[in-house]
């Protein structure tokens, strides 16, 4: 059973569309995180949520809202795309004191 | 949370130990020391962490410094598989976020 668990795994879509990722973990854990790792390779935080309540919002536009409809999902939807979204986006969940789990990751291309 | 300091990159002989290391001199009291890997076009992958002692894992290895401010991640016989990107991260237990740095790429050789 996968563990963190993402779709789709690959997103090819025009600029201005909206589109959806979904994010599923099976582990019981209380917190999720959306990461983006850009061309460069460099994987930085986008949201935080504990127990469905959103912790962290790293400046990211709001055209990015994510959800957690339960504990174990964390979706991010995102309005008007614009190529410079264009990247991998990664889910990821942990235990307060553990280490985290992450997803085999979202491939989001903007044409 | 406080920042760590890693090489770019090193090598390794396959079979040998990887010894990788990170500076952390500004670790606060209640901040553990994690460390994960990337490999290519994967989700980064948990290796390990600890506070102040030493711990091993199926995986690794964590020497932890006795001032906590510095550690290394031990792969005792390191393989072709092994090659990747890891990071060094400090993290309290909170739900706060895991900032990763540029982390060591490490290649593992024939």
């Amino acid at each position: 059973d996968t563990a963190v668990s993402q779709t789709p795994k690959y997103l090819v879509t025009q600029m201005g569309n909206d589109k959806s990722i979904k994010c599923e973990q099976n582990l019981g854990h209380d917190t999720m995180y959306w990461y983006k790792q850009d061309s460069k390779k460099f994987l930085k935080i986008m949201f935080s949520y504990n127990n469905k309540e959103l912790i962290i919002n790293e400046t990211v536009p709001n055209r990015f809202s994510p959800k957690s409809p339960d504990k174990a999902h964390l979706n991010l939807h995102i309005n008007s795309l614009e190529l410079g979204d264009s990247a991998v986006y990664f889910c990821a969940s942990r235990t307060l004191t553990g280490g985290a789990f992450f997803g085999q990751g979202t491939r989001l291309t903007v044409v | 949370d406080a920042k760590t300091t890693q090489p770019t990159s090193m090598d390794c002989a396959e079979g040998r130990a990887a010894n990788l290391p990170c500076n952390h001199s500004t670790i606060s009291g209640n901040e553990y020391v994690y460390w994960y890997r990337q490999i290519h076009s994967q989700g980064p992958q948990y290796i390990i962490h600890g506070l102040k002692n030493n711990e091993t894992n199926e995986m690794a290895s964590l020497i932890i410094t006795e001032d906590r401010k510095s550690s290394t991640l031990i792969l005792p016989h390191a393989t072709l598989r092994d090659t990747a990107v890891y990071y060094c991260i400090l993290h309290t237990g909170t739900a706060s976020k895991l900032t990763f740095g540029t982390g060591t790429r490490l290649q593992v050789t024939l």
